[in-house]
């Protein structure tokens, strides 16, 4: 049972513009959410996290979005460069105390020149 | 500089042929876990450690084996691996202390014939 859930495989999007990554989860228990960025040959790399107790946290050109009712977050970013070009995965852990993540199957986002 | 590295990178074996993947971090980190990475699946939990001696079970962790002798080092141990097995193969740690971010090693290819 997938209980962190990215349904895009991949996104295309203009350099420039806007990329937007989509991430649904179930488990009601989960507090604290990350995003990470994935090379080729690299391993995955923290980009950036939210709690529960937020509904937005912001880092620069990346912006996480969290709607609790919902159960669903996403990854702004702003504006989109080549280097971007990477999968994303989005993560969740259940409390504030406990290092385990559940990670969903991750997002290939491509950005055109 | 502060890093997770693991060995071999690539390997190539043959059903039933033990094999230790070997994993270590240099940032005195408490926590440790190894995630295995699959198309459609993305990563998935094998085995964590929140610290030396102490291990507990992931959410795939049948077939394989871990220990926590010292804190930086974590390795993984496939008995007989089975061809079920190949995968990309990710070892990462965090400092604990609920601190959820993970620094992730580079991988490790491994392809059981």
């Amino acid at each position: 049972d997938q209980q962190v859930k990215q349904n895009s495989p991949s996104l295309s999007v203009q350099e420039g513009r806007i990329s937007i990554l989509n991430c649904d989860y179930t488990n009601s228990m989960f507090d604290y959410f990350l995003w990470y960025k994935k090379y080729p040959a690299e391993g995955p790399t923290f980009l950036i996290s939210i709690s529960s107790i937020k509904d937005k946290n912001e880092d620069g050109r990346f912006t996480v979005f969290l709607n609790k009712s919902a159960k669903h977050l996403s990854l702004h970013i702003v504006p989109s460069q080549p280097g971007d070009s990477a999968v994303y995965f989005c993560a969740a852990s259940e409390d504030f105390g406990n290092e385990k993540l559940t990670f969903g199957t991750g997002t290939r986002l491509t950005i055109i020149p | 500089e502060a890093q997770v590295t693991q060995n071999p990178r690539y390997l190539i074996t043959v059903t039933g042929k033990k094999l230790t993947v070997t994993c270590s971090q240099n940032m005195n980190h408490e926590y440790m876990s190894w995630y295995r990475q699959d198309p459609g699946l993305g990563l998935r939990q094998i085995y964590y450690s929140m610290n030396v001696e102490v291990t507990d079970k992931g959410d795939v962790p049948e077939g394989y084996k871990v220990s926590r002798k010292e804190k930086r080092n974590f390795p993984l141990i496939l008995e007989s691996p089975s061809p079920n097995q190949t995968s990309l193969y990710f070892c990462a740690s965090s400092p604990g202390l609920a601190i959820h971010e993970q620094y992730f090693g580079p991988g490790t290819r491994l392809t059981v014939t």
